[in-house]
This record gives structure tokens, sequence and C-alpha cells, in this order.
């Protein structure tokens, strides 16, 4: 199945943690990777495979991954956190790629 | 470092015809796979379509396989999107992004793309 399902938005008090999920077939047999898209920006990774964090995202970000589901959490949010974030697979050809709906990230 | 610089903002009619371009920069470039994501107004990203700069060969999303046209030029570092015949439903930002790892990093800066009579 191509289909990773979010949830629409969260909120997280500043300094909590917050956790996105994603749900799908596809990542029983493939990491999530995580985009971070802030308005009128163009999409950023901040998370992908087993355990990588591209140089540059802060190491409040962090990914797990149990049976169909991908998690990525923001320990210690941030104001700059708030942001749109995108879960994304891959099918098992390796070449067709699918993105979750999104969630909004809300820092109170 | 890799960078991905996008054609400009467009205006169209229905009906017309565009291609849009994502130039890349960077060490190895001609052996990465580009992708296309299309993003419409307010809301979440679709994966479009992906092509090897190397070889030219193209994997398109089946929600997009006979709707658009991937394709590139090694010799330029460039990938390009195009269209036959615009639709308004085809006003969206278009980003382009570089493959790897099965990660999309970097991203272009987008090119906004509206069509209306």
């Amino acid at each position: 199945s191509s289909e990773l399902t979010q949830d629409p938005a969260v909120s997280v008090a500043l300094g909590q943690t917050v956790r996105i999920t994603c749900q799908g077939d596809s990542l029983r047999s493939y990491y999530a990777s995580w985009y971070q898209q802030k308005p009128g920006q163009a999409p950023v990774v901040v998370f992908f495979g087993k355990d990588n964090r591209p140089s540059g995202i802060p190491d409040r970000f962090s990914g797990s991954s149990s049976g169909n589901t991908a998690s990525l959490t923001i320990t210690g949010a941030q104001a700059e956190d708030e942001a749109d974030y995108y879960c994304k697979s891959r099918d098992s050809s390796g070449n067709h790629y699918f993105f979750g709906s999104g969630t909004k990230v809300t820092v109170l | 470092e890799v960078q991905l610089v996008q054609s400009g903002a467009e205006v169209k009619k229905p009906g017309e015809s565009l291609k849009i371009s994502c130039k890349g920069s960077g060490k190895n470039f001609p052996n990465y796979w580009i992708a296309w994501v299309r993003q419409m107004p307010g809301k979440g990203l679709e994966w479009m379509g992906i092509i090897y700069l190397g070889d030219s060969d193209v994997r398109y999303s089946p929600s997009f396989q006979g709707q658009v046209t991937i394709s590139a030029d090694k010799s330029i570092s460039t990938a390009y999107l195009q269209w036959s015949s615009l639709k308004a439903s085809d006003t969206a930002i278009y980003y382009c992004a570089r493959e790897w790892d099965f990660t999309f990093d970097p991203w272009g800066q987008g090119t906004l793309v509206t069509v209306s009579s």
C-alpha cells in the first residue's frame, strides 16, 4: 500500500516533548524519512533511515520505528520548530515514493 | 555541496505548454536521481516522479503518468518538468530534490506555476 497516515495537527508547550507518528504498511519494510516545512520555504529533511540526522539539524530531533509506525520526536520543542512535518516512504520497487498527509506542529 | 536552482515563477493560460527546470551543481551531480514534488495551494507534498541524470531513466507516480513529462540534460546537470496542455488544477509550487540514500536532500527553492485564464 502507498498510504501513509499522519495526525493533521499536534501542539506542544515550549520546551516539552512531542511525538509525530506516521502509519503505513510500507513502514514494515522501509524506514521513513521526515521533512520539515516552514511557511513559504522548501522542505528540509530532519531525520532519515534507521538513525540519521543531517548535519545542522539539532539533536532534539530523533526518529524511531516499530511495526507499521514511524515516529519523529522533538525533545524540548523550540518556537522555531513550529512547522509542517511530512513523513515519506517508498514501495518495493525502490524508486516510487509517497508522502504522508502532513502534521502541523504548533509550539505554545 | 550540492545545490539545486529552479527556474522562475510562471503564469500561463489553460491549454498552454510549459517546461520548468532544475539545475544542479556540486560533485558527481550527473550521477544522482532528481525527484519532482508538487504542492498545491494549502496542501501537502505529492511525489510526481524521478529521473536519473546519468541516463535519463524515469519513473512516474501513477497519479502523474501521462500528465507530465520528466526529462534531463546530463551535459548541463539539469532536470526538467513539462506540460503539453496546462489546466487550472496544475496551479502549484513544484519542487525538485536530489535523491540519495532514499532521502530527498537538498531541495530546490520551488517554482510557482499559476494557470489562469
